[in-house]
């Protein structure tokens, strides 16, 4: 079975420049969330999202803002592009329901840079 | 709010020889933990979790990691390590309830297995 994809998996952009990255869950999996993993650090939770609604968001400003899709895919955007968006982007999915022992799976990341 | 700290940002050690990976939280309600391992230009794996029941737990690959509700510890264990379980390793917590399932990481601890 595939796991969690992303695309793109790099990406280089401009400062004030927006993005848009992609998640596909796994097949059956109807909850994503959304990391930013920068450089060193740990993974800092930017959002999450079941059947299609916003269920938890992380200490984030609103230039970052994200959505999922019937499909259960999720795209996540950040606008007005800083030099500290630089980071790996973790897309995770679960199966999502009421069970909060759900468990995530990770897909690769995309990286961002920001010159 | 949770808060995980890693005590050690960087473990070496020689290959057969064992390991201990040090993981402490902070948390005013009880919490879920987890261990997951990244490897170079890979996404989160998950390697082990403890939900509820027995206090140690083990992964398919000889890794073991023991609650410890009193000193609020999730130390990672391995009795005899490879070249390839070189990688950062990270140690999370969710909160029980918490159905946002919005996991806290810690900052991450570099294994480096020596020939």
């Amino acid at each position: 079975d595939a796991g969690v994809t992303q695309s793109p998996t790099h990406l280089i952009k401009t400062r004030g420049q927006h993005v848009t990255l992609r998640c596909s869950p796994i097949s059956g999996h109807k909850s994503v969330s959304w990391y930013q993993q920068v450089l060193g650090q740990g993974p800092q939770f930017i959002f999450q999202y079941y059947e299609k609604e916003e269920r938890g968001r992380g200490n984030f400003p609103d230039r970052f803002s994200a959505r999922q899709f019937p499909n259960y895919s999720s795209e996540l955007n950040v606008n007005a592009l800083l030099l500290g968006d630089s980071a790996l982007y973790l897309c995770a999915s679960s199966l999502g329901g009421l069970a909060d022992t759900d468990t995530q799976y990770f897909g690769p990341g995309t990286r961002l840079t920001v010159l | 709010a949770q808060s995980v700290t890693q005590l050690d940002s960087q473990v070496p050690v020689f290959e057969e020889a064992p390991v201990e990976l040090r993981c402490n939280y902070s948390s005013s309600v009880s919490v879920y933990l987890f261990w997951y391992v990244q490897y170079p230009n890979q996404g989160l794996q998950l390697l082990l979790k403890y939900l509820s029941g027995s206090t140690l737990v083990e992964s398919i690959n000889g890794f073991e990691a023991e609650f410890n509700k009193s000193q609020t510890s999730f130390h990672l264990r391995k009795p005899s390590v490879h070249i390839s379980d070189t990688a950062e390793y990270f140690c999370a917590v969710s909160r029980v309830g918490n159905y946002g399932q919005n996991f806290v990481f810690g900052p991450g601890t570099r294994l480096s297995v020596l020939p």
